[in-house]
């Protein structure tokens, strides 16, 4: 069973709030990934990072931020919630430096009103 | 940089029938790859992964998959499915490189029909 999670797992929050979206993993991987997902779509890479101190965002824009001080968290804020961020973050992180597998927290479903 | 695309958005089938889902990739590099499974309101979960060495994988819940290098396909397969089997199929892949990221297909919903 993988040592990954997401809180919480379901928030409604009204516009124009600020937001942070926790996810940690007690496995001691390197890498750790958001993706953003729509209910029945694919999953697009926002962010990830390679170890502490160290983040990239990902192919989609995202007007969201992360950050990584410790190896085991790695929180996404946003800052101004708006309803175009409704969606699923889901969070991962990968065995070993490279990328031999993936695990996955269960989601974070954001509801922006 | 890698790319993954699956075939079918949606894959319809009826109970105890086999199945196969189709998953293409580009790669100018030697890769991993996998297959996940998502259920309503979850996170992935692994199904199957390619590392190396026998091209034919067997994963959990009877699937299975074969990675072919010639046609840069990874198709997932099940001779028998189940109603349980209803989810969404992730193809996804990595490159070799520390640096890689791991890159997703669109997705598959398969629907088994009683």
């Amino acid at each position: 069973e993988a040592d990954i999670y997401q809180t919480p797992r379901y928030l409604v929050i009204g516009t124009g709030k600020k937001i942070t979206l926790e996810c940690s993993q007690t496995m001691g991987h390197d890498k750790m990934y958001w993706y953003q997902q729509d209910p029945g779509m694919e999953l697009h890479l926002i962010h990830y990072s390679y170890g502490v101190n160290s983040t990239e965002k990902g192919d989609l824009s995202s007007e969201s931020t992360v950050s990584r001080i410790r190896t085991e968290h790695f929180p996404l804020t946003l800052e101004s919630a708006r309803p175009s961020h409704t969606s699923q973050y889901l969070c991962a992180s990968t065995l070993g430096r490279m990328n031999t597998e993936a695990f996955f927290g269960q989601g974070t479903r954001l509801t922006v009103v | 940089a890698q790319s993954v695309t699956q075939l079918d958005s949606q894959v319809p089938v009826f109970e105890e029938a086999p199945v196969e889902l189709r998953c293409n990739y580009s790669s100018s590099v030697s890769v991993y790859l996998f297959w996940y499974v998502q259920y309503p309101n979850q996170g992935l979960q692994l199904l199957l992964k390619y590392l190396s060495g026998s091209t034919l994988v067997k994963g959990i819940n009877g699937f299975e998959a074969e990675f072919n290098k010639s046609q840069t396909s990874f198709h997932l397969r099940k001779p028998s499915v189940h109603i349980s089997d209803t989810a969404e199929y992730f193809c996804a892949v990595s490159g070799y490189s520390s640096a890689s990221k791991i890159i997703f297909g669109s997705g598959t919903r398969l629907s088994i029909r009683p």
